[in-house]
């Protein structure tokens, strides 16, 4: 089992439409959460930190649970810049600022 | 953006060749990780640096090897490439007090044939 999980899509979805990722981690130890965007053939890039009490950037909104060790990210009115792979990332305690990744979710909003 | 650069941005070589990939920072940044992407398994850490001749290896560190020897430079070395190290990779650093968060150089798109 990978240690972060992350429903790969691909997400095609129409401008202006709600999407929501969802993401699972397997070590109950884990001490920080991250959201990372990846555009095409283009290096990751920090989108947000997820905090416990939940935190709100824009049209982006991310929520950590950590009794179901799950982590979510919601986009409101998606736009065609939107579109790229959304990385979630786990730093587990103890790890030396090691980050795990999960493979990524693509998503495409459509005109 | 995070001063980051790598070089080569691209290279093919041949399988047994020696390669090796530089990342250089002008944030002076203490800790500078190297990375490969695949498709299907997301970003790993192949090592890891924190601090000038400091560095650990990470989950795929086989067949690799690194060198810091100043604060600016973290290089990635791979002995005799094998065509199962085709892949991108990248290189990021961090802050050394109070933050995680990673800074990721453009990537390196290596083929071994």
């Amino acid at each position: 089992r990978k240690e972060v999980e992350q429903d790969p899509g691909p997400f095609n979805v129409p401008e202006g439409a709600t999407v929501a990722f969802n993401c699972t981690y397997s070590n109950s130890a884990s001490q920080s959460f991250f959201w990372y965007r990846q555009d095409c053939r283009k290096e990751p890039k920090l989108l947000m930190s997820v905090y416990s009490s939940g935190n709100e950037d824009g049209r982006f909104t991310a929520q950590l649970n950590r009794a179901s060790q799950y982590i979510s990210l919601l986009i409101r009115d998606s736009k065609l810049s939107d579109s790229a792979t959304y990385l979630c990332v786990v730093q587990f305690s103890g790890s030396a600022r090691q980050l795990t990744f999960g493979s990524g979710t693509q998503l495409t909003v459509l005109p | 953006d995070a001063g980051i650069t790598q070089s080569p941005r691209h290279k093919v070589t041949e399988t047994g060749t020696p390669v090796t990939l530089r990342c250089h920072q002008t944030e002076n940044h203490r800790y500078m990780y190297w990375y490969r992407q695949d498709p299907g398994h997301g970003l790993r850490l192949i090592h890891y640096s924190y601090g000038v001749k400091d560095t650990d290896k990470g989950e795929v560190s086989d067949g690799y090897s690194v060198s810091r020897s100043k604060t600016e430079d973290f290089l990635l070395t791979l002995e005799s490439a094998t065509s199962s190290q085709t892949s991108v990779y990248f290189c990021a650093i961090s802050e050394s007090e109070g933050t995680d968060t990673q800074y990721f150089g453009p990537g390196t798109r290596l083929t071994v044939l």
